[in-house]
């Protein structure tokens, strides 16, 4: 059973600080990473994607993989209260580029101002 | 990225009846995804639907349930047949093509009484 595992949270930050969420999955042949995030009521918007090793930044959002230790995470510097969504880490499910994704339950972000 | 709309966006229904769900993408694709997200969880895949193809369904989905159509690149329907309260979910669209990241519909929000 391919799996990905996210701490459900919440996890709290206040403004200004740097959120940091984190993501394992068990499937080794797993090539494409993505975050979504999730305004309550809303559908899915993807904010970040990484395929390779290393840190890849976007504005205010880092995501890092580690394909080795099977974990990506995700940064958040400089939060603000419109950061405050569930945040869901998605693996593509069999290696092969297009195909569907597996999500985990997702992590809850509160930024408090 | 494309653009992807799903109707209806939300709809209450009796038990027992059927509703199909349409999602519409503004550019051809291969491979077009049906997802659950039942309330207070992540999604979860119920198939994926190829052109000129029958789709391909996840463990727990039978297409006697879930009947899936995909008449060309552009288009796919789902239907939620022979509906029960625990259907009551968001249906979500979303789309792959080659390496590119998925992006979602805005679902279809489903409540069964």
């Amino acid at each position: 059973q391919k799996e990905v595992e996210q701490n459900s949270g919440p996890l709290s930050v206040p403004e200004g600080a740097i959120a940091s969420l984190n993501c394992t999955y068990s499937d080794r042949v797993s090539q494409s990473f993505f975050w979504y995030r999730q305004y309550s009521g809303k559908s899915p918007e993807l904010i970040m994607s990484i395929y390779s090793n290393g840190d890849k930044e976007d504005g205010r959002f880092t995501a890092q993989l580690n394909k080795a230790s099977q974990y990506v995470s995700l940064l958040i510097r400089d939060s603000q209260p419109s950061d405050s969504a569930t945040y869901l880490c998605a693996v593509n499910g069999d290696g092969q580029a297009g195909t569907a994704l597996i999500f985990g339950k997702g992590t809850t972000l509160s930024v408090s101002s | 990225s494309a653009v992807i709309s799903q109707k209806p966006s939300r709809d209450i229904c009796q038990r027992g009846t059927s509703l199909t769900i349409q999602c519409q993408v503004d550019s051809q694709v291969t491979m077009m995804f049906w997802y659950r997200q039942q309330p207070g969880q992540s999604l979860t895949l119920i198939a994926t639907a190829n052109q000129g193809s029958e789709a391909t369904y996840e463990s727990g989905f039978v297409i006697d349930k879930f009947p899936i159509s995909r008449p060309n690149l552009t288009f796919s329907t789902l239907t939620v047949s022979n509906m029960s309260p625990e259907d009551s979910s968001i249906y979500l669209c979303s789309v792959g093509q080659g390496s590119q990241p998925q992006h979602f519909g805005d679902g279809t929000r489903l409540s069964i009484l």
